[in-house]
């Protein structure tokens, strides 16, 4: 079955890196995803890679894809106060539209 | 463009109470998606509406119907609020590959 995994908080200091991890168990994933999660607010879509891919760079988000461990990974350069809110990693699969969640990651960064 | 719209924003009921949850998108998408979001347990799916005139199961799907009322609405019904529907309630909807979906803004309910 599907199921998506990520670590449940990182704390960063302001102008750090920040990484944060996601496995996954379903081989067949198309896409993962990753969205951001402000306080009361609903999930944006920050970036997303196809799973032949191994790397997309966008601005300061760096996605890396290791297929063969399932693991997926968001970095974020420079990390900045406006970037503390909740990541959530998702994978869908082929040919369906539906989105599996993991329970995702609080990114607290200090300044 | 708004988007996906929500309401109501906040709700309060008592156990027992019914009450319906409305949807809309204008972005001409055919998929939508009613999720829970619960402390610890990320986003579940309730519900989901691959295209107009169809609806099917997700992940948490008992206590609640739905109705694609057209292409932009799709709306979630709670017949008799539990305790355990305390939550907050995301709507979603997406077109396709690669199926980024675009949330609402949530309704944070409470059953008392």
């Amino acid at each position: 079955g599907e199921d998506v995994e990520q670590s449940l908080f990182l704390s960063v200091r302001e102008g750090d890196s920040s990484v944060i991890n996601c496995t996954y168990t379903d081989s067949s994933s198309t896409y993962l995803y990753w969205y951001k999660q402000e306080p009361g607010a609903g999930l944006q879509l920050l970036t997303y890679i196809f799973s032949n891919m191994d790397m997309k760079q966008d601005q300061r988000l760096t996605v890396l894809l290791n297929k063969k461990d399932k693991h997926l990974s968001l970095r974020i350069a420079d990390t900045q106060t406006g970037d503390s809110a909740i990541y959530f990693c998702a994978e869908s699969l082929t040919g369906y539209s539906t989105l599996t969640f993991g329970k995702g990651t609080m990114l607290l960064v200090s300044p | 463009n708004a988007g996906v719209t929500q309401t109501p924003k906040f709700q309060v009921l008592k156990t027992g109470q019914s009450m319906t949850l409305q949807c809309a998108q204008d972005m001409n998408h055919n998929s939508m998606y009613w999720y829970r979001q619960d402390p610890g347990m990320g986003l579940r799916l309730i519900y989901y509406s691959a295209s107009e005139g169809t609806t099917d199961k997700g992940e948490v799907p008992n206590g609640y119907n739905v109705s694609r009322l057209n292409k932009r609405e799709f709306s979630l019904r709670l017949e008799s609020a539990a305790p355990s529907q305390t939550s907050v309630y995301f709507c979603a909807s997406t077109d396709r590959s690669p199926y980024e979906q675009y949330f609402g803004p949530g309704t944070r309910l409470t059953v008392t």
